[in-house]
């Protein structure tokens, strides 16, 4: 059965500080990956999505993440980040196999500081 | 502009009183969502629906209820059996099969007292 493991849950940086969120999985065949975006109180809103291809995924805001499958893993990453940035982060996995079951993790907290 | 409306955003109730919480989508998507968020737990599954009057339970379906009756519309009841029934509730929608990205509307907060 598949499953998301997001490794931290909370993530505090300085403002234009480089940023990892990191993010493994576990499936026994091939998945989608995804990584959302919430804000306070809102609903989630989508960063990027691998479903095949490049390995390198770029996203909206600045944001890429790489596909690992050896390592099965699917880090968020951001050169620069900004106070908007804060934010919680989920990752998400859908496996090939068809149906509609998204996983999803616990979600990261990403705090900026000035 | 296309997307996913949830209302109200707030809801409060006294416990063993039924709740409905609507969502609607114009994106014309095929398949529904309902999800329930607490604090640290990410996003677990309630009910799915692929088509027009069919849906399918989640993981934590018991307590709830779902009708899909318009391809538009997917409301959520929260019936009194629901043991722990305050949290956020997200509803989304995706285009079809295979669960591409999903859409997600801005959330209704329940609170049950």
């Amino acid at each position: 059965a598949q499953s998301v493991t997001q490794l931290d849950s909370q993530v505090p940086v300085f403002e234009e500080a480089p940023v990892e969120l990191r993010c493994n999985y576990s499936s026994s065949v091939s998945v989608y990956l995804f990584w959302y975006v919430q804000y306070p109180n809102q609903g989630l809103q989508l960063l990027l999505k691998y479903l095949s291809g490049s390995t390198l995924v770029k996203g909206i805001n600045g944001f890429e993440a790489e596909f690992n499958k050896s390592q099965t893993s699917f880090h968020l990453r951001k050169p620069s980040v900004h106070i908007s940035d804060t934010a919680e982060y989920f990752c998400a996995v859908s496996e090939h196999t068809g149906g509609f079951k998204t996983i999803f993790g616990a979600g990261t907290r990403l705090f900026v500081k000035a | 502009d296309g997307g996913i409306t949830q209302s109200p955003k707030y809801l409060f109730r006294k416990e063993g009183q039924n709740v409905t919480l609507s969502c609607e989508q114009n994106l014309n998507h095929d398949a529904m969502y309902w999800y329930r968020q607490d604090p640290g737990q990410g996003l677990r599954l309630i009910y799915y629906s692929q088509i027009v009057n069919d849906f399918q339970k989640g993981d934590i379906a018991e307590g709830y209820s779902v009708s899909r009756e318009k391809k538009e519309s997917f409301p959520l009841t929260v019936t009194s059996a629901q043991k722990n029934p305050t949290a956020f509730y997200l509803c989304a929608s995706s285009i079809g099969q295979f669960s591409y990205e999903q859409y997600f509307g801005p959330g209704t907060r329940l609170t049950v007292t």
